[in-house]
């Protein structure tokens, strides 16, 4: 099956820095990559939505200017928090599919912001 | 819009008897069905997908879930619990293959011996 990685699996920061977390696809080429965010003991929400070469499509309520979105790519896609703040601390899962096929999602990152 | 209703956030059962997970969905458009299971601190392992044809799927680990047009459900079943099946369980709809997920808010299932 395709297998999807996420780097680094787990993060701790200081307040007011940024941090980056990376989706990548090692078996095949993702058109589309996918950022979810999960608080505690809560669902997955969509955060934006990533094509290969184009600008991220983000979900009402996330702020474009503070969750960056790359995907330069057709096997990478990253996440910047910027200026981090605690109630930033979440798992940030990453998913990837290709041609419109299966999402396959990554095993996700821990950020956690002091 | 679509969105997704699981019916109770903790099912609780005895190693060898029958889980019922419910799930109700709600789509403007024909619904892409998926269940997904995920272990503390880890990611997401689709169990089972529906897109079209037969409506009674079966997905890994002897799970299995039916499509019900009319009810508007895609609820996930197991004959048989076992210990290793303790995990939180997500119920996801999409407009279609490939399309961003929309999540129920889960079911934690825990088994007992």
């Amino acid at each position: 099956g395709a297998v999807v990685s996420q780097h680094p699996s787990w993060v701790i920061c200081k307040s007011g820095t940024s941090v980056k977390i990376e989706c990548r696809s090692l078996d095949f080429q993702a058109t589309t990559m996918f950022w979810y965010r999960q608080f505690p003991k809560q669902s997955l929400m969509l955060m934006a939505t990533s094509n290969e070469g184009s600008k991220a499509t983000y979900e009402q309520g996330v702020e474009k200017d503070k969750f960056l979105i790359n995907h330069a790519s057709l096997t990478l896609s990253t996440l910047t928090v910027t200026s981090a703040h605690p109630e930033d601390s979440s798992f940030y899962i990453c998913s990837a599919t290709r041609n419109k096929e299966t999402q396959y999602f990554g095993p996700g990152t821990r950020l956690l912001v002091l | 819009a679509q969105s997704v209703t699981q019916l109770g956030s903790h099912v609780s059962v005895s190693e060898g008897a029958l889980v019922l997970l419910r799930c109700n969905y709600s789509s403007s458009v024909p619904p892409y069905l998926f269940w997904y299971v995920q272990y503390p601190n880890q990611g997401l392992q689709l169990l089972l997908k529906y897109t079209t044809g037969a409506t009674l799927v079966k997905g890994i680990n002897g799970f299995e879930a039916e499509f019900k047009k009319s009810e508007t459900s895609f609820h996930l079943t197991k004959p048989s619990a076992h210990m290793s099946d303790a995990a939180e369980y997500f119920c996801a709809v999409s407009e279609g293959a490939g399309t961003a997920l929309i999540f129920g808010k889960g079911t934690t299932l825990s088994v007992s011996s």
